[in-house]
């Protein structure tokens, strides 16, 4: 499966700033995921982010919070923006292989004080 | 997103016993089930994935898969201290997973 990596590990920031992840892949994925998984919860998706075209969006999740960007097919940046404390939460990135599994970054821990 | 629902733990067995999980979902459409084992602070892991009725072996792992009754399980045989985490029923539909709330399983040494 493919080495995913996320950049910060962790973070804690301020009410109202906002925080760009990073996830980085050592091999050329056609989809790329965000998903949220907050304290004792299970794992929601954001948006699909896919190479050369905008993000596609889940219900309850607007691209004025969590703007996404894909630039190449290895690389990918989630932006949590005007962060409040529900914003807390950790952050995964994830990769479709072409098989269809889905494998997960070590995720980015989030919480905004 | 489609719902996944799972048994409801904590589940705890004694070392060397059979966990057995269970999941359901409610979309037909539904094409792939996959299991994750989370660690506490770690991120979900794969551990199984079936596209087909029937049952999948690998190693201690067993998932079976009913399509007709919507149903997905996962038996975890001989089970190790080490299986003790949260494993997360995945469905997906049109490529995207949906998750349950997961099942913590706890095996006792």
């Amino acid at each position: 499966s493919a080495v995913i990596s996320q950049k910060p590990s962790r973070d804690i920031c301020q009410r109202g700033t906002s925080l760009t992840i990073q996830c980085q892949v050592d091999s050329q994925v056609t989809m790329m995921f965000w998903y949220r998984q907050q304290p004792g919860q299970s794992l929601t998706l954001i948006a699909t982010a896919n190479q050369g075209s905008e993000a596609t969006y889940e219900s309850g999740f607007v691209i004025d919070k969590f703007p996404i960007s894909r630039p190449n097919l290895t690389f990918s940046t989630l932006t949590v923006s005007n962060m409040s404390p529900e914003d807390s939460s950790i952050y995964l990135c994830s990769v479709d292989q072409t098989s269809g599994e889905q494998y997960f970054g070590p995720g980015t821990r989030l919480t905004v004080t | 997103q489609k719902e996944v629902e799972q048994n409801s733990g904590p589940l705890s067995v004694p070392e060397g016993a059979i966990a057995s999980l269970n999941c359901t979902y409610s979309d037909r459409g539904s094409q792939s089930f996959f299991w994750y084992r989370q660690y506490s602070g770690k991120s979900p892991e794969l551990i199984m994935f079936i596209y087909s009725n029937g049952d999948k072996e690998d190693g201690r792992f067993t998932a079976q898969l009913n399509k007709a009754s919507q149903y997905v399980s996962l038996l975890i045989r001989d089970s190790q201290p080490s299986d003790s985490a949260t494993y997360l029923c995945a469905v997906t539909y049109d490529y995207k997973l949906s998750f349950g709330a997961g099942t913590t399983v706890t095996v006792r040494a």
